[in-house]
């Protein structure tokens, strides 16, 4: 059965604590995506990755970072210095994106982050 | 910069084609037009996507005009599951740019 999977579904986090969100996919994609989501908002691009070994900074990756070790996993950290770090995170995985090509994004099921 | 316009909210009733609209005026000659739907504390959902000609599978057709500025998605038979937020979004060349979408209600 292919897919994404984030964990957990609901995180909570006291100020001043880093916290690791997983993201896992087996559909032998190349890229990967982390986007942020605020109530009532659409999404924000964090990270992505094209490759192993390789990522590539969003429109908001302060307060974030990413390592890109296996094909599979694509973890985010969000550290200490993300100044508003609740918000629904989304992970996003696609076949290698090439300029003129088509291609979909499959998402997780995201994994709703609260700081107190 | 979504660089995509939608309406913030549309209702339609159980049965009825939904027409959802989407201007992208600025859409450079090799960008798709993706459709995107969310619903509540999901992650989002791929429906449709099309570059020039219009486009129908087993979800909704995307209708894109001759000058690529805008497009329509339709669902054709809409039911109450379809109530969500959906998302046009116009490729870039590694990314894509979610704005805030079109509340769609579907009333019974």
């Amino acid at each position: 059965d292919g897919g994404i999977t984030q964990s957990p579904k609901y995180l909570f986090r006291k100020e001043g604590q880093n916290v690791t969100l997983s993201c896992e996919q087996n559909l032998n994609h190349d890229a990967m995506y982390w986007y942020r989501q605020d109530p009532g908002q659409g999404l924000r691009l964090i990270y992505y990755s094209q490759i192993v070994n390789d990522f590539q900074k969003g429109d908001i990756a302060e307060g974030y970072s990413v390592s890109r070790e296996k094909k599979e996993s694509f973890p985010l950290t969000v550290t200490s210095a993300q100044k508003n770090p609740t918000a629904f995170y989304l992970c996003a995985s696609s076949i290698t994106p090439r300029t003129g090509d088509s291609y979909e994004q499959y998402f997780g099921p995201g994994t709703r982050l609260t700081v107190t | 910069d979504a660089k995509t316009t939608q309406p913030t909210s549309m209702d339609c009733a159980e049965g009825r084609a939904a027409n959802l609209p989407c201007n992208h005026s600025t859409i450079s000659g090799n960008e798709y037009v993706y459709w995107y739907r969310q619903i509540h504390s999901q992650g989002p959902q791929y429906i449709i996507h099309g570059l020039k000609n219009n486009e129908t599978n087993e979800m909704a057709s995307l209708i894109i005009t001759e000058d690529r500025k805008s497009s329509t998605l339709i669902l054709p038979h809409a039911t109450l599951r379809d109530t969500a937020v959906y998302y046009c979004i116009v490729r870039g060349n590694n990314d894509m740019r979610f704005g805030a979408g079109t509340r769609l209600t579907v009333k019974p």
